[in-house]
């Protein structure tokens, strides 16, 4: 089964509005991580947020993780119509060596 | 090299032929991974290779399913006799773990596998 379940599935927002995804998980992680897909191919990893970090930013990211509601969000701030993508959670479970990935949200930004 | 590559982009075959898909890893990455994502859906791990460790096959849907590695280089999937329900994109990934602590995944464009 899934680890990773990304919440909504399908996202669609003006430009300039800001884009939250959830993502939740069943087992203790070593740490989570964002990926962003364009057209159903390769992934490019955006952010990765340890198991003893709350929070983390990187440009218009900003991920936070709760481990005790196994729960984690991604927002995309200020979003522009190049953030049309999907975007994936991925999540290394403690004695795990591989990322199980979720289902992810289809974000679409209107121009 | 500068990113994970693999080869062919894009495979067309018949029902019941085998395929071996390639996949080049970043330069130094000991670990690989490869994964499956049919239409719409995430990734599925299928299998991971560390370094000179047995590699974790606990992903493979079926004895169809193969992969080897070469050292710390090149790997190659293979799909025998190959089934409708194997078209999908098929993903590598490879990474440099630190520690016990895995670092992010670098991914290749993937090869996307049309099985007719």
């Amino acid at each position: 089964s899934q680890q990773g379940e990304e919440d909504p599935q399908a996202l669609s927002i003006q430009e300039g509005e800001n884009a939250t995804m959830n993502c939740s998980y069943k087992t203790s992680i070593n740490n989570l991580q964002w990926y962003r897909q364009n057209s159903g191919r390769g992934l490019v990893h955006l952010i990765l947020i340890r198991s003893n970090e709350r929070e983390k930013h990187s440009g218009r990211l900003r991920v936070t993780l709760d481990t005790s509601k196994k729960s984690s969000s991604l927002l995309i701030t200020a979003s522009r119509a190049a953030d049309t993508a999907s975007y994936f959670c991925a999540t290394l479970p403690g004695s795990a060596r591989q990322l199980t990935f979720g289902s992810g949200t289809q974000l679409t930004v209107l121009p | 090299g500068a990113g994970v590559s693999q080869s062919p982009s894009n495979k067309v075959t018949e029902k019941g032929k085998d395929v071996e898909l390639r996949c080049d890893p970043i330069s130094g990455h000991t670990a690989l991974y490869w994964y499956r994502q049919r239409l719409g859906q995430g990734l599925e791990f299928l299998i991971y290779f560390q370094g000179n460790s047995a590699p974790d096959k606990s992903g493979l849907p079926s004895d169809r399913f193969s992969a080897e590695r070469t050292g710390e280089s090149v790997s190659t999937l293979t799909i025998q006799r190959t089934q409708q329900e194997d078209s999908a994109v098929y993903l590598c990934a490879s990474s440099s773990p630190t520690g016990i602590t895995y670092n992010e995944q670098f991914f290749g464009p993937g090869t996307r596998l049309t099985v007719l």
